[in-house]
């Protein structure tokens, strides 16, 4: 069965700290990751796909074929990150983790 | 416009009460979903509308009926719901064959 696993619900890190959400996923076929993010009584919004190769807000990740994973990363954290983190899977199914709860500590 | 809006923002409704979610994109889009998310959980996808067809059906009880007008609006209509049904529901829109899905801000349903 395609499964996207999170397995942290819950990261907290000091400010200018780095930072690595965690991301996981098993089925076959070409891989296509998402990373989105909910900040605090905001939408659900596109913060990387995998394809596209971006940073954005200083978030950067890897597709690694070979661990299966797409971990979301950022050499210094800053207190506004502090948000709900999601990875997403991009076949029909439109499967979502579990979620990663990063916390930033002033 | 480059939003997905959803209306209303909140609803309250009994378990014998009908009533309707709307979602609206002007941005082109041709697949529209819609997303159940329950408090600290992951959106769970329920419905996906391509060219306004449905083409995908989760295996959603029948009290929830979806319904796409034309390619800007998204309804999901409510029938006979249960409390257990009280979630965050969320819709949104992707071009046809592009996986990145723009979200709305969603709808708040509690059903006493």
């Amino acid at each position: 069965a395609q499964r996207v696993t999170q397995p942290e619900k819950l990261l907290s890190v000091f400010k200018g700290a780095p930072v690595e959400l965690k991301c996981n996923y098993s089925y076959s076929g070409s891989p296509e990751l998402f990373w989105y993010v909910q900040y605090s009584r905001q939408r659900l919004q596109l913060l990387l796909r995998h394809i596209s190769r971006e940073s954005i807000k200083g978030f950067t990740a890897d597709l690694n074929k070979g661990e299966t994973s797409f971990h979301l990363k950022k050499p210094f954290a800053q207190e506004e990150d502090s948000a709900m983190y999601y990875c997403r899977s991009g076949t029909y199914k439109y499967i979502f983790g579990t979620g990663t709860r990063l916390k930033v500590l002033a | 416009d480059t939003e997905v809006t959803q209306t209303p923002k909140h609803l309250v409704m009994g378990m014998t009460n009908k009533k309707s979610l709307k979602c609206e994109q002007h941005m082109g889009h041709r697949a529209m979903y819609w997303y159940k998310q329950k408090a600290k959980k992951p959106p769970e996808l329920m419905f996906v509308y391509s060219y306004e067809k449905l083409s995908i059906n989760e295996s959603v009880p029948s009290r929830f009926s979806p319904e796409c007008p034309n390619s800007s609006l998204l309804n999901l209509h409510l029938h006979a719901l249960q409390p257990e049904d009280s979630a965050l529901y969320l819709c949104a829109s992707s071009q046809e064959g592009d996986r990145e899905q723009f979200f709305g801000p969603g709808t708040r349903l509690t059903v006493l």
